[in-house]
């Protein structure tokens, strides 16, 4: 069975652009988890949906944010960019919710300049 | 404040050794969740730890979970090449829905097995 799928595989952006990064889940799976990576923070919790709802949010600004569409594809978006959210932005599948194994995307690089 | 703290952060390896990588939390958890990520790659499930006394192997990795410690193993046995990844822990913290929850990341293990 597929994957998950992340789009872009790379992007480049530029400081105060918005950004709006695509994830579709294993068919089946309703609970879409994304997480930021980097090197100084290394992988951080941003949200978790389930069901359209977001369910839980780590500790990043308001300009984080997502949405989860009735096919269970989500999307991220970042507003305002800055130099500190390039990184690389995976999101997870798992059937019902973190509590339960998740498969990861392959992700997306985002680079701000 | 939560803290999910791996160590050693890098690790050098002969192949044919063994070695440990240690998984220690700072609160109650449920589960523990062991990740595998190959450089520029995105993250592998290798295993998923849920009680106290848990241990899973999957060839030459063997993962334990020791919940009265807040303390996880990865052990390596008899390390290959192909071994060689960075290494993640991950720990879903109490209190937490039945399915839901964030999952906490300690920094990684980067490993490199040598011949």
């Amino acid at each position: 069975k597929a994957g998950v799928t992340q789009t872009p595989r790379y992007l480049i952006k530029t400081r105060g652009q918005q950004v709006t990064l695509s994830c579709s889940p294993i068919s089946g799976h309703r609970s879409v988890s994304w997480y930021q990576q980097t090197p100084g923070q290394g992988l951080q919790f941003l949200f978790e949906y389930f069901s359209e709802t977001q369910r839980n949010k780590g500790n990043f600004p308001g300009r984080f944010s997502g949405r989860q569409f009735s096919n269970s594809r989500s999307e991220m978006n970042v507003s305002t960019l800055e130099l500190g959210d390039s990184a690389l932005y995976l999101c997870a599948s798992s059937l019902v919710g973190t509590g339960y194994e998740q498969y990861f995307g392959p992700g997306t690089r985002l680079t701000v300049t | 404040e939560l803290k999910v703290e791996q160590n050693p952060l890098f690790l050098s390896m002969q192949e044919g050794k063994n070695y440990t990588i240690y998984c220690n939390y700072s609160t109650t958890s449920d589960r523990l969740y062991w990740y595998r990520q190959d450089p520029g790659k995105s993250l592998e499930s290798l295993f998923v730890l849920l009680s106290n006394g848990a241990v899973k192997q999957e060839g030459r990795l063997m993962a334990s979970l020791d919940t009265k410690a807040r303390l996880s193993t990865l052990h390596i046995t008899a390390a290959v090449h192909d071994l060689s990844a960075t290494y993640f822990c991950a720990v879903r913290p109490l209190p937490s829905g039945r399915s839901q929850g964030n999952l906490i990341f300690g920094k990684g293990t980067k490993l490199s097995v040598k011949p």
